[in-house]
């Protein structure tokens, strides 16, 4: 079955440095792959997804995340921190024809004044 | 209209009492779904309707009831629940089951339930 591991239940950055929050599948075949971002008592937001269209796939609020078939990754990326990041952020992956997501246990992403 | 609205955003019910948790959206999404998340942890997929039938039921206990009235609707009945189905209770939406990948899927802002 597909999963994905998101390493570090928690992450701390500075303000105004760059964010990184790491996932892997595990596939042989290339799935659809999400982020989402869940603010406290609140429901999960889309912040991008990869469909095999392009490798680096650009998100809301300045995020980013590139697929690396060799790594089996696709890590979360943004170049400056701001407050308002801070937030559970959940991977969650798909296979072509299947009908459900599967979510990551999700990264507590914390910034630091 | 790109949301997916839930009512009540909190619930607090007793394991006797019979209550219903609703999901609604208006973007002409044909599957539905609803989620469970417990504190700290991801979402847990319950049940998926698509175009109004139950498509997949996660081995969910029957005191969970699930239905789809119209295609704008979902709704979850509770009936004799345990405090350990205290959770954030999550709706979403996609437009078609087998699109959903491309398009993603829109969440609710959940209800929050407390059992006692």
């Amino acid at each position: 079955a597909q999963s994905v591991t998101q390493l570090g239940s928690h992450v701390s950055v500075s303000e105004g440095a760059l964010v990184l929050l790491r996932c892997n599948y595990s596939s042989s075949v290339p799935p659809y792959l999400f982020w989402y971002v869940q603010y406290p008592n609140q429901g999960l937001q889309l912040l991008l997804k990869y469909t095999s269209a392009a490798t680096l796939v650009k998100g809301i609020n300045g995020f980013e995340a590139e697929f690396k078939k060799s790594e089996t990754s696709f890590h979360l990326t943004k170049p400056s921190a701001h407050m308002s990041d801070a937030a559970e952020y959940f991977c969650a992956v798909s296979d072509e024809g299947d009908d459900k997501i599967i979510f990551g246990k999700g990264t507590r992403l914390h910034i630091l004044p | 209209d790109t949301e997916v609205t839930q009512t009540p955003k909190h619930l607090v019910m007793g394991m006797t009492n019979k209550k219903s948790l609703k999901c609604e959206q208006h973007m002409g999404h044909r599957a539905m779904y609803w989620y469970k998340q417990k504190a700290k942890k991801p979402p847990e997929l319950m049940f998926v309707y698509s175009y109004e039938k139950l498509s997949i039921n996660e081995s969910v206990p029957s005191r969970f009831s699930p239905e789809c009235p119209n295609s704008s609707l979902l709704n979850l009945h509770l009936h004799a629940l345990q405090p350990e189905d205290s959770a954030l209770y999550l709706c979403a939406s996609s437009q078609e089951i087998d699109r959903a990948q491309i398009y993603g899927y829109t969440f609710g802002s959940g209800t929050r339930l407390t059992v006692v």
